[in-house]
């Protein structure tokens, strides 16, 4: 499944498969951006960060795309389990001390 | 538990009272972000400390709200006369030192309502 981020902010996938969650940031001088996962009732978790100077990097069973031509980043989980339901926001950061985060989208996995 | 930790989780209060958060990051990170959420939203910025210096701090932030790290280590976060629309998650993180900014580990949150 696949979600466009501020425009679909739900996604729902069937245990097993791929995820892919978009996040389209703002600001062009933003130079590390960082994926967190956020599970009801806690402080987001660090999943997976890329700085500018790369377009890909990998994880364990999650990747993040980096597309600064388009300003757009996707994080990719394959084989969604279960315990991937959360709410996954992206965070960028660029010259300053601030991390501006995307209003987030909500992944359900279906049994 | 080495995480971030924060206290309390839960603070109800009334219009008008002031009202203080405490953050205990990881012991040798010097770098400490607070931020706030409101439901359905992403954490919002709000103030960055390096050790004790308060490096930045968001121009959406009332001067009603005010933060300190004393001693470089835990910090707290005062709001003075709460209204309603403070109500919200008060999130601390924190991250060690580097040449840039990397990855923040957040605390559990203090959930704010103001009647």
């Amino acid at each position: 499944g696949e979600s466009v981020g501020l425009h679909l902010p739900t996604l729902s996938v069937q245990e097993g498969d791929n995820s892919i969650i978009n996040c389209a940031y703002s600001n062009s001088a933003s130079d590390y951006f960082i994926w967190y996962k956020q599970e009801s009732g806690k402080g987001p978790q660090f999943i997976i960060d890329i700085r500018s100077n790369m377009d890909k990097r990998q994880g364990q069973r999650v990747t993040v795309l980096l597309n600064k031509t388009v300003k757009h980043l996707s994080l990719q989980i394959a084989a969604t389990q279960p315990g991937d339901s959360a709410v996954y926001f992206c965070a960028e950061n660029s010259l300053g001390n601030q991390f501006y985060f995307g209003t987030g989208t909500s992944l359900t996995v279906i049994p | 538990d080495t995480g971030v930790s924060q206290d309390p989780r839960h603070k109800i209060t009334k219009r008008g009272q002031n009202v203080t958060f405490r953050c205990d990051p990881i012991s040798e990170h010097n770098r400490l972000y607070w931020y706030r959420q409101t439901l359905g939203q992403g954490p919002e910025f709000l103030t960055y400390f390096q050790n004790e210096a308060q490096l930045e701090k968001s121009r959406l932030l009332s001067d009603r709200f005010s933060a300190e790290r004393p001693k470089g280590s835990f910090s707290t976060l005062e709001i003075q006369r709460t209204e309603q629309g403070d109500s919200a998650m008060y999130l601390c993180a924190s991250s060690p030192q580097g040449n840039w900014h990397n990855e923040q580990f957040f605390g559990p949150g203090t959930r704010l309502t103001v009647l």
